[in-house]
């Protein structure tokens, strides 16, 4: 089956304690986003890839890395997650830029 | 820069309703025009787009048209059902930013 994942589901955790959420696709695609969700502000994209060792940022890049050794994952990482890094988490990806993002089922992180 | 405005919601329709959604965007470019649906607890899944002005995408019973004119791209289902209750997120993407731009998200809740 064609899908997203993302691992974990739910996370829970303190100030200064990195983090690693893991995003696979088994779609083949060049193109892999992370997004994050806060009520009122709808997703905003956090990083993006374009294909393996190609990376940028998004919009809301600050206190957070991503990496692409391989076409299939691109985690994201916090090195120092802070409350204000508390939110609905999304990676995505698609055939190409252009193309229809396919989203995983999100990761709910709470810093305390 | 790039922007969507969606309606606020939440929107409450009985069962059968007609459901608009209303969706302007601002953009560079020829922006395609995506609506996603998240239902809860889970990510967000394609529900239509169109690429290109006057094009119409369609899934679900559910229609936008893609209108140039009004820079709009509004939701509408003849008929909504309990199973349509989520959350609506119109988005558009532009070559030049290589993201999906989203609006802030409409909740609908559908009532017997």
């Amino acid at each position: 089956e064609a899908q997203v994942t993302q691992n974990p589901r739910y996370l829970i955790t303190v100030t200064g304690k990195k983090l690693t959420v893991t995003c696979s696709q088994n779609m083949n695609h060049e193109y892999m986003s992370w997004y994050r969700q806060d009520p009122g502000l709808g997703l905003r994209q956090i990083y993006y890839s374009m294909n393996v060792e190609v990376t940028d940022k998004g919009d809301v890049p600050e206190g957070y890395k991503v990496s692409r050794k391989e076409k299939r994952n691109f985690p994201l990482i916090l090195e120092s997650p802070s409350p204000n890094q508390t939110s609905l988490y999304f990676c995505a990806s698609s055939r190409k830029r252009e193309e229809t993002q396919y989203f995983g089922p999100g990761t709910r992180l709470l810093v305390l | 820069g790039n922007s969507v405005t969606q309606m606020e919601g939440p929107v409450t329709l009985s069962e059968e309703a007609f459901l608009t959604i209303n969706c302007t965007y601002t953009a560079t470019g020829y922006p395609s025009l995506f609506w996603y649906v998240q239902y809860p607890g889970e990510g967000l899944q394609l529900l239509l787009k169109a690429t290109k002005a006057d094009d119409k995408g369609s899934n679900k019973g559910f229609e936008a048209t893609y209108r140039k004119e009004t820079t709009s791209f509004h939701l509408e289902k003849g008929s909504v059902q309990v199973s349509d209750s989520a959350v609506y997120f119109c988005a558009l993407f532009t070559g030049t930013a290589s993201k999906l731009t989203f609006g802030t998200g409409t909740r609908l809740q559908v009532t017997l």
